[in-house]
């Protein structure tokens, strides 16, 4: 059975760092690529991050773009969030999720997410 | 940045069928993806690539798309199918943003 759990939430203060864990199991972790994506209280999802096979390419949301680091080790099949800066709209429970590709690479197709992890919570306040 | 928007709330009817749209200018060069998320759980996909189902979810989840709307139809629902439901597609400019609708709660009473 495939399984995220993340971990490392937790309360912060406006400014400080936090950096989350992801564990995987139940697939060749280093097949497939990884994400973050984040949900503020009562608020819908937002893309935060994402990072390739290896760790050769990664993108980020504008939003976090200079503040956050996306990070694997394979050889512990875990994924991370390094977060500087943090501020109270990072105020979010934050998912990992595993990165599917097309079968059959075509302009419209694009990568989705599934399964993703139950999230840790981040809160940022003073 | 790229809007994906849905109607904040559905309701129907146990065994009725419900619509839920999803527009956005890109969709007519991109596919639109469907996610399910009960309450206090993660989401799980139901729909992939405007209109295939992933193993495990039922036939009564079907999805389409024309034009700048695609829409994901319940035909049957359920009292276990209340949730909320977000699209997710990419705009046509290649910078690989992902985008999340602005979300649907589906009510079934």
């Amino acid at each position: 059975e495939v399984q995220l759990v993340e971990s490392g939430g937790g309360v912060v203060r406006p400014g400080g760092s936090l950096r989350l864990s992801c564990a995987a199991s139940g697939f060749t972790f280093d097949d497939y690529g990884m994400s973050w994506v984040r949900q503020a209280p009562g608020k819908g999802l937002e893309w935060v991050s994402g990072i390739n096979w290896n760790g050769g390419s990664t993108g980020y949301a504008d939003s976090v773009k200079g503040r956050f680091t996306i990070s694997r080790d394979n050889a512990k099949n875990s994924l991370y969030l390094q977060m500087n800066s943090l501020r109270a709209e990072d105020t979010a429970l934050y998912h990992c999720a595993r990165v599917v590709n097309p079968i059959v690479v075509v302009p419209a197709a694009m990568p989705w997410f599934d399964p993703w992890g139950q999230g840790t919570l981040v809160t940022v306040s003073s | 940045s790229y809007e994906l928007t849905q109607p904040p709330s559905v309701s129907v009817s146990p065994g009725q069928t419900a619509r839920i749209t999803c527009s956005g200018d890109a969709l007519p060069k991109k596919y639109a993806y469907w996610y399910q998320q009960k309450s206090g759980q993660a989401p799980v996909l139901v729909i992939y690539e405007d209109s295939k189902r992933p193993s495990g979810i039922p036939e009564r989840f079907s999805g389409s798309s024309s034009g700048t709307m695609a829409t994901l139809t319940i035909s049957g629902a359920q009292v276990e199918d209340e949730a909320d439901y977000y699209c997710y597609s990419t705009d046509s400019s290649g910078n690989h943003s992902y985008v999340f609708g602005t979300g649907t709660k589906v009510t079934v009473l």
